[in-house]
């Protein structure tokens, strides 16, 4: 059974860069998935972030295109998620989350997530 | 940039009744790239239904979708307690996966 867990920071100051960690356990991130980064602001509804694939190649949303670095640690299992030059507006729930399948339709089918972790912009 | 439209915002049914949930798109979505979730309070969304009808592992039958082109259906046929949530649509576009805002499925 595949599990992710979030870790990082729970406070970033403005101006600052936001850097979290999806550890997988169950399962090896060189499986045929995609791995993705969605966020929730308190209150409000879901944000795809971008995606990664074990073999380094990236997909990020163009409206945080410019601010947003995903990486993959085969070695350790995981993939990170750095978003740069963050606001208040960055305030939200962070979640990781496995793609279903490498084919367009199946990566964006989110089947397994994380427990989410709570990351607040402020000084 | 697609996007998607949830209605109605909040539905109020009692439980064994029939709920029907809208996502509709701004342009022509493929089928294959639309999505279903369930988000409950302090929790993870659940996939649903992936390729706007097929039931991901796990899913009971009373959950359907259906639709194509602008138009996509949640069906839950007969609300049981647990599926009082919010419940989001999603599809790929513009380089980018989005989500609706979302449809509120509370008690009555």
């Amino acid at each position: 059974q595949v599990q992710l867990q979030e870790s990082g920071p729970g406070l970033v100051k403005p101006s600052g860069t936001l850097s979290l960690t999806c550890a997988v356990s169950g399962g090896s991130i060189s499986s045929s998935n995609w791995w993705s980064w969605v966020r929730q602001p308190p209150g409000k509804g879901l944000e795809w972030i971008g995606e990664i694939y074990h073999s380094g190649s990236t997909n990020y949303n163009p409206s945080l295109k410019s601010r947003v670095t995903i990486s993959v640690d085969k070695s350790k299992n995981q993939f990170s998620l750095k978003l740069s030059s963050v606001t208040a507006a960055d305030t939200a729930v962070y979640y990781c989350a496995r793609g279903m399948g490498v084919v367009l339709g199946l990566r964006g089918a989110f089947d397994i997530w994380g427990q989410g972790t709570m990351v607040t912009v402020s000084s | 940039e697609i996007v998607l439209t949830q209605s109605p915002g909040t539905l109020s049914l009692s439980p064994g009744e029939r709920a029907t949930l809208s996502c509709r798109a701004s342009q022509s979505v493929s089928s294959s790239y639309l999505a279903w979730y369930q988000q409950k309070p302090g929790q993870a969304p659940r996939l649903l239904i992936y390729g706007a009808s097929s039931r991901a592992t796990g899913i009971p039958d009373r959950f359907s979708g259906s639709g194509s082109g602008t138009d996509f259906t949640l069906t839950i046929s007969r609300l049981e307690p647990e599926d009082f949530a919010v419940y989001y649509c999603q599809q790929y576009g513009s380089s980018a996966w989005t989500f609706g805002q979302g449809t509120k499925v509370e008690i009555k």
